[in-house]
């Protein structure tokens, strides 16, 4: 068990609907990632927040966006779902802001299906 | 930019056989290199790691040895178990980004 925490394990919505995944990181960890996995695409880095501040962005699309929290855990919205949004997505937390300071923990994902 | 490039799987094989899934980057700079693995049904866990070269990491068997020459960092255990199928991510971090190759995913039979 990582201590990371991911809600819902699963989701399913259709096209054009708008959705909330969230993550819970371990205790004491303030730092959280968020990424997508897709099959063809592989492990695709979208954001990290440091103590609830934006730290750094990857390839996040601008229908998907973030926020986390004063108790640090974290929301992913992803709006104007198309099919191709159909993924695993992984949030993961550490201890510090830079990834050289510490490893990251991997919650169990969330399996989004677009129908 | 920085990437990273592993074997295409799925790599089958039988219990106790040996096990080498490769691994190579390209980066500039100095990049730590890292081995997670992805059980079914659950997130990446990290396996082992290695931060400059010649450094060798090892755990549960495993080992990689960060080889800066051929710019490689390849897996490999000596006597696999059907409790390792699984899938395997080579990976790195330079300049505070972290890089995935794509996976192998291990498939071991009785």
């Amino acid at each position: 068990d990582s201590g990371v925490t991911q809600t819902p394990k699963h989701l399913i919505t259709a096209t054009g609907q708008r959705v909330t995944l969230r993550c819970s990181p371990r205790s004491g960890d303030l730092s959280v990632y968020w990424y997508q996995q897709s099959l063809d695409q592989g492990l695709q880095f979208l954001i990290q927040y440091y103590n609830g501040e934006e730290r750094a962005k990857g390839n996040i699309l601008e229908r998907f966006s973030a926020q986390q929290f004063p108790d640090l855990h974290s929301e992913l919205n992803l709006s104007s779902l198309e099919l191709g949004d159909s993924a695993l997505y992984f949030c993961a937390s550490s201890s510090t802001g830079g990834l050289r300071g510490s490893p990251l923990h991997f919650g169990n994902g969330t399996r989004l299906t677009v129908t | 930019g920085d990437s990273v490039t592993q074997m295409e799987g799925p790599v089958t094989l039988s219990e106790e056989a040996f096990l080498t899934i490769n691994c190579t980057y390209t980066a500039t700079g100095y990049p730590s290199l890292f081995w997670y693995v992805q059980y079914p049904g659950e997130g990446l866990q990290l396996l082992l790691k290695a931060t400059k070269a010649d450094d060798k990491g090892s755990n549960k068997g495993f080992e990689a040895t960060y080889r800066k020459e051929t710019t490689s960092f390849h897996l490999e255990k000596g006597s696999v178990q059907v409790s390792d199928s699984a899938v395997y991510f080579c990976a790195l971090i330079n300049t505070d980004k972290l890089i995935f190759g794509t996976g192998t995913r291990l498939q071991v039979f009785p």
